[in-house]
């Protein structure tokens, strides 16, 4: 089976900074990967699909890219409403999802 | 618009069973596969099974034997069977939609997700 290391496990950024989540999958996955924001007693919300189509209604401050094994997500901007777990999610065959990252507010 | 509901949740002493319903609106429910994924307390996600348009079955490691995935597209609901419960097996369970139909053949994640049933095996 296919396993996702998800990077950062959590951090924490001030409002207005950059912020960069990795993803690797153990093989090969072309572009099978979903990127979710999830906030506390909520179900997932899709954000990024294809690994890098935004979500129709998904503000543009966030992004997603790579292909392969190697993919990043990013918030160009972070703003208080952020604050969630966000985590990947690869289809390539058997699906599985990153650990996720807890994105905190300095 | 698309609504996805799961009910079905509970306590359930473990070695027991339940079973889960996700209830479908807003779409042609009998073109696309539906997901269940759960939420262990305070943990992260994990896919648990889906099932296809035509109904094929695939299951985690950890559940497959024990738990059983069907559909009723006569209901627009899909159904979670549950059996020989364990304590690991506590978490909320989420019911999703693939994004892209079974037939149009492409790898697809998730597009809409049911708000959650908590299931709890515990004695």
């Amino acid at each position: 089976d296919i396993q996702m290391t998800q990077s950062p496990s959590s951090l924490s950024a001030a409002v207005g900074d950059r912020v960069t989540i990795s993803c690797q999958a153990s093989q090969d996955i072309s572009n099978h990967l979903d990127w979710y924001q999830q906030k506390p007693g909520k179900a997932p919300k899709p954000l990024i699909y294809g690994a890098s189509n935004l979500e129709t209604g998904v503000p543009s401050r966030f992004s997603g890219s790579g292909s392969g094994t190697d993919f990043t997500f990013t918030i160009s901007g972070l703003q208080p409403e952020d604050i969630a777990t966000y985590y990947c999610h690869q289809y390539d065959i058997v699906p599985s999802f990153g650990g996720g990252t807890k994105v905190e507010i300095k | 618009e698309v609504q996805l509901l799961e009910s079905g949740g509970g306590l359930v002493h473990p070695g027991g069973s339940l079973r889960l319903s996700c209830a479908a609106s807003g779409f042609t429910f009998s073109s696309y596969a539906i997901y269940w994924v759960r939420q262990a307390p305070g943990k992260g996600l994990e896919w648990v099974s889906d099932i296809s348009a035509g109904g094929i079955t695939f299951y985690a490691d950890s559940v497959r034997g024990r738990f059983t995935t069907s559909r009723d597209n006569s209901k627009n609901t899909v159904y979670l069977q549950m059996n020989s419960l364990r304590a690991e097996d506590t978490a909320v369970y989420y019911c999703a939609k693939k994004r892209y139909t079974t037939s149009s053949g492409r790898r697809a994640g998730l597009d809409y997700w049911g708000q959650g049933t908590l299931v709890i095996a515990s004695s």
